[in-house]
Order: C-alpha cells, then sequence, then structure tokens
C-alpha cells in the first residue's frame, strides 16, 4: 500500500519568514496529492491541493509543487503569520479513493 | 450549508463495553470515510462507503470494529469489546463522489476514551 513520509515533525519560523514542509510518496499510481491544516482541537481543514496533472500550484501565499519522478511534493508558505501556527498534514490518494497521510509537521511561527 | 457532523464529541467507555459514533455527511455526498487519529499521528483510514455499501473496508484493525450506512447518508461506527488500544479520536469524512481527488470534508471527530 501506499507509504507518505512528511519532514519535519517540527518547524519554527519567525513571522514574515518562510516555511517548507516536504513529503514523499511511494505508490506510483497515486494521483491526487492535498495538503490539511489542523489546529489544535479541530478538524483537519483543506488547504490545498494538486493533482498529478499539474506541476505547482499558487493560492495567495500558500503553493505546492510536485515532481512526479521523484514521488515527492512540498508545501511553501511566504510571509508566514501567527495564525499559520498548526499542525500541517500532507495526503497521497490514488484510484482507491482513501488518503494516506504523513505523520505531520507542527508549525510555529513567532511574533 | 452545515458541514460534516459527529456525535458525540467526547465518549469515555470502560474496557470491554460496546460503542457507536455516529456521522452526518454534508447532504447530497455520496462517499463517506472513517478516520482514526491517535495522538501525534495523521489520520489513518479505515473503511470508506460509497452510497449504502462500503466500497473499502481494508483499514479496519479487526473484526470488533464495524461500520453501517443503511439509508447512504447517515454513518454509525460500532466497537464491540472495546480495549484501551480503541483510544483515539475518530474522524468521518465526505465528499461529493468517490473520484480518488475530490476533496474530502472533515468532521470535528469523537474523542473515545477507553478506560
Amino acid at each position: 500500500g501506499e507509504n507518505v513520509e512528511q519532514h519535519p515533525s517540527t518547524l519554527s519560523v519567525q513571522e514574515g519568514d518562510s516555511a517548507v514542509i516536504k513529503c514523499t510518496y511511494s505508490d506510483s499510481a497515486s494521483n491526487y496529492f492535498p495538503w490539511y491544516k489542523q489546529e489544535l482541537g479541530k478538524r483537519p481543514q483543506l488547504i490545498i491541493d494538486i493533482r498529478s496533472n499539474v506541476g505547482e500550484k499558487k493560492d495567495q501565499r500558500i503553493a505546492v509543487t510536485l515532481n512526479k519522478t521523484a514521488k515527492h511534493f512540498s508545501l511553501h508558505i511566504t510571509e508566514t503569520q501567527p495564525e499559520d501556527s498548526a499542525v500541517y498534514f500532507c495526503a497521497a490518494s490514488g484510484s482507491n479513493y482513501k488518503l494516506t497521510f504523513g505523520k505531520g509537521t507542527l508549525l510555529t511561527v513567532n511574533p | 450549508g452545515a458541514g460534516v457532523s459527529q456525535t458525540p464529541s467526547n465518549k469515555v467507555t470502560e474496557k470491554g463495553k460496546y460503542v457507536e459514533l455516529r456521522c452526518d455527511p454534508i447532504s447530497g455526498h455520496t462517499a463517506l470515510y472513517w478516520y482514526r487519529q491517535s495522538l501525534g499521528q495523521g489520520p489513518e483510514f479505515l473503511i470508506y462507503f460509497q452510497g449504502t455499501g462500503a466500497a473499502d473496508d481494508s483499514g479496519l484493525p479487526n473484526d470488533r470494529f464495524f461500520a453501517v450506512r443503511p439509508e447512504g447518508s447517515v454513518s454509525t461506527l460500532k466497537i464491540q469489546r472495546t480495549e484501551r488500544g480503541d483510544s483515539a479520536v475518530y474522524l468521518c469524512a465526505s465528499s461529493l463522489v468517490a473520484s480518488g481527488s475530490d476533496e474530502q470534508f472533515f468532521g470535528p471527530g469523537t474523542r473515545l476514551t477507553v478506560l
């Protein structure tokens, strides 16, 4: 089955700096890669996703890149703000529809 | 409209008891998923419904776990003879269709504690 590795497990940045979280996946059949943000005690919420026919996608301060050959994808957050502090999960899915999640990255943005 | 809802929000039970966890998906969503999230981990897939039928139950850890969705809307996850290791947050998600690339909307979860 699919295996998703996520790094780093914790990330601390100063407000205004950029943050990058990286994930690798094992199943070459995976074709959908969402990123979820989860605040403490809250539900995971989709912040951006990318499909395998696209190499990069951007939404304001958030961008995701995908390298299908290397089987890795990354989340980039620019101009970080304290409200960006949360746990971020990457995930992958293919024809079997279920999402396989990474273990998460705790992002702390220091004012 | 309303998002995915789950009840109860918290459930404390004793080892060996039976529990039921309920999920109300977004109206019109045909696909429904159950995940389990342990502390400090990402959600782990349990079971997926397309309509009323369980299309994939490969994530259920053992036969103490069972889920139903009799009318293709509300789903109930049932756990028999609970064990302390079952303690986790149980998350439900729904999507409009099961396309493999359709956004899954998550509920707030049920925190299950087995004493």
